[in-house]
C-alpha cells in the first residue's frame, strides 16, 4: 500500500511563512491535495493538483511538489490558519484513496 | 451548490451493522464519485471506500471484508453499511464527492471538495 507521512505538529508565529510537508514514495510524479480541518468541522480542500486553490481559498495558501515530498505553504500565517493538515493521494496502482496522518499548525 | 448530508443511528450495538446514508441536494449524484471517510476521536482522517453513479465501488483493504457503499440515484443518496462493529468503529463519519480526474502526464489524481458535516456514530452496548 501506499503511505504518506505528515509531521505531527508545526508551529509559526503570526505574519510568518508555514510550511507542512508529506512525504510518500515518487510523490513528485502524482498530484497530491491538502486539506484543512479546524476543530470541530469538517475538512475543507484547500490546494488539489499541486497548487490550485479552490474558489474562497485565500491566496496565501500555496502548493508544491517534487521528489518525493509535497509542501503545503501558508504565507503571511494568520491565527485564522490554525488547523490540522492532511495531504491526499491516488495511489494509482490500486486506484485507492490515501491520506497523510495530518499536521496540527499551532500559531503563536 | 451540492450539499452533503448524512444521517443514521448515532449509536450502535457491538456485533450489529452500522447503516448511514448520505443525501446530496442541490446537484445530481450521476457522473461523480462519493466517498465514505471516518476519523476516530483525536485521530486522522481514514479512508472507508467510494462508490461511482454506475455502482462500481472500491474500499480501504483493512475494512473490506465489512464495508458495502450503494448508491441510489432516484433519491441522490449514497449509503454505508459496515458490519460486525466494535468500539473501535466509534468515530465521526463522512461523506465527500471525490472527483477523479486523468492527466496525460501524470495519470490519474483525486480530491475530494464537497463534505458533508459528517455524523457521529458510538459503538456501545
Amino acid at each position: 500500500s501506499y503511505d504518506l507521512t505528515q509531521p505531527p505538529s508545526v508551529s509559526v508565529s503570526p505574519g510568518q511563512t508555514a510550511s507542512i510537508t508529506c512525504s510518500g514514495d515518487k510523490l513528485g510524479e502524482k498530484y497530491p491535495c491538502w486539506y484543512q480541518q479546524k476543530p470541530g468541522q469538517s475538512p475543507v480542500l484547500v490546494i488539489y493538483e499541486d497548487n490550485k486553490r479552490p474558489s474562497g481559498i485565500p491566496e496565501r495558501f500555496s502548493g508544491s511538489n517534487s521528489g518525493n515530498t509535497a509542501t503545503l505553504t501558508i504565507s503571511g500565517t494568520q491565527t485564522m490558519d490554525e488547523a490540522d493538515y492532511y495531504c491526499q493521494a491516488w495511489d494509482t496502482s490500486t486506484a485507492e484513496v490515501v491520506f497523510g496522518g495530518g499536521t496540527k499548525l499551532t500559531v503563536l | 451548490q451540492v450539499q452533503l448530508q448524512e444521517s443514521g443511528p448515532g449509536l450502535v450495538k457491538p456485533s450489529e451493522t452500522l447503516s448511514l446514508t448520505c443525501t446530496v441536494s442541490g446537484g445530481s449524484i450521476s457522473y461523480y464519485y462519493w466517498s465514505w471517510i471516518r476519523q476516530s476521536p483525536g485521530k486522522g482522517l481514514e479512508w472507508i471506500g467510494y462508490i461511482y453513479d454506475s455502482g462500481s465501488t472500491s474500499y480501504n483493504p483493512s475494512l473490506k471484508s465489512r464495508v458495502t457503499i450503494s448508491v441510489d440515484t432516484s433519491e441522490n443518496q449514497v449509503s454505508l453499511k459496515l458490519s460486525s462493529v466494535t468500539a473501535a468503529d466509534t468515530a465521526m463519519y463522512y461523506c465527500a464527492r471525490l472527483d477523479i480526474e486523468y492527466s496525460r502526464s501524470l495519470g490519474y489524481y483525486s480530491y475530494m471538495d464537497v463534505w458533508g458535516k459528517g455524523t457521529t456514530v458510538t459503538v456501545s452496548s
